[in-house]
């Protein structure tokens, strides 16, 4: 079935490193695929998506290319700040067999240091 | 635009006992899915509600069940309560036509 896998967590940088965190999928179709971040606290919030192959979603600094050959949409920042601490869902939607249905990893939880 | 509310904030119920969560979807999204996201693990689809039908489902037993109302906003009622129901609840809306989902600040229902 359509599935999700990211690198486990927790993922500790000091700020202004470079982050990279894996995400690769199994779906039937051509699914959109997204990042989600969530605050202590707080419900989840759209960070960015791509909605075709070779499609770049990028918002507050972060990047994540739709890379179909290797079924991959890793999230990427060049230079992290205290306030990206949080943790980071990737998500795909609009497969072949779920249609609307989100289907989630299982997090990683990003702390930056100062 | 008013964005995607829940309530309550938070809920402690007993084994054994009934849950009523409430939504109220963003301005103008027709299509409210409910989420279960344990402590620790990512959010696990519930359902989905579309014009006020029931429009797809994950695993879940059917003590849960939902409805929509004309509004689009919706309910998720929770029946017999184990303790591993205990989780955060989240709801999300969408427009008809996009997959993206916007999100509430969830419910926190502690079982014990």
């Amino acid at each position: 079935g359509d599935s999700v896998t990211q690198m486990e967590g927790p993922v500790t940088l000091s700020e202004e490193a470079c982050l990279t965190i894996n995400c690769t999928y199994t779906a039937t179709g051509y699914p959109s695929l997204f990042w989600y971040v969530q605050y202590p606290g707080e419900g989840l919030q759209l960070l960015l998506k791509a909605t075709k192959a070779d499609d770049k979603g990028s918002n507050k600094g972060f990047e994540a290319t739709y890379r179909k050959e290797t079924t991959s949409f890793h999230l990427e920042k060049g230079s992290v700040q205290v306030s990206d601490s949080a943790v980071y869902f990737c998500a795909l939607s609009g497969t072949n067999t779920g249609g609307f249905k989100t289907i989630f990893g299982a997090g990683t939880r990003l702390f930056v240091k100062a | 635009e008013t964005g995607v509310t829940q309530s309550p904030t938070h809920l402690i119920k007993t084994r054994g006992q009934q849950v009523t969560l409430r939504c109220s979807s963003q301005s103008g999204h027709n299509t409210v899915s409910w989420y279960q996201q344990a402590l620790g693990q990512g959010p696990q689809f519930i359902f989905q509600y579309y014009r006020e039908e029931e429009n797809g489902r994950g695993n879940f037993p059917p003590r849960f069940s939902g409805l929509q109302f004309p509004n689009y906003s919706s309910e998720l009622n929770v029946n017999a309560l184990e303790l591993d129901d205990s989780a955060l609840y989240l709801c999300a809306s969408t427009s008809g036509g996009g997959y993206e989902q916007y999100f509430g600040p969830g419910t926190r229902l502690t079982v014990t």
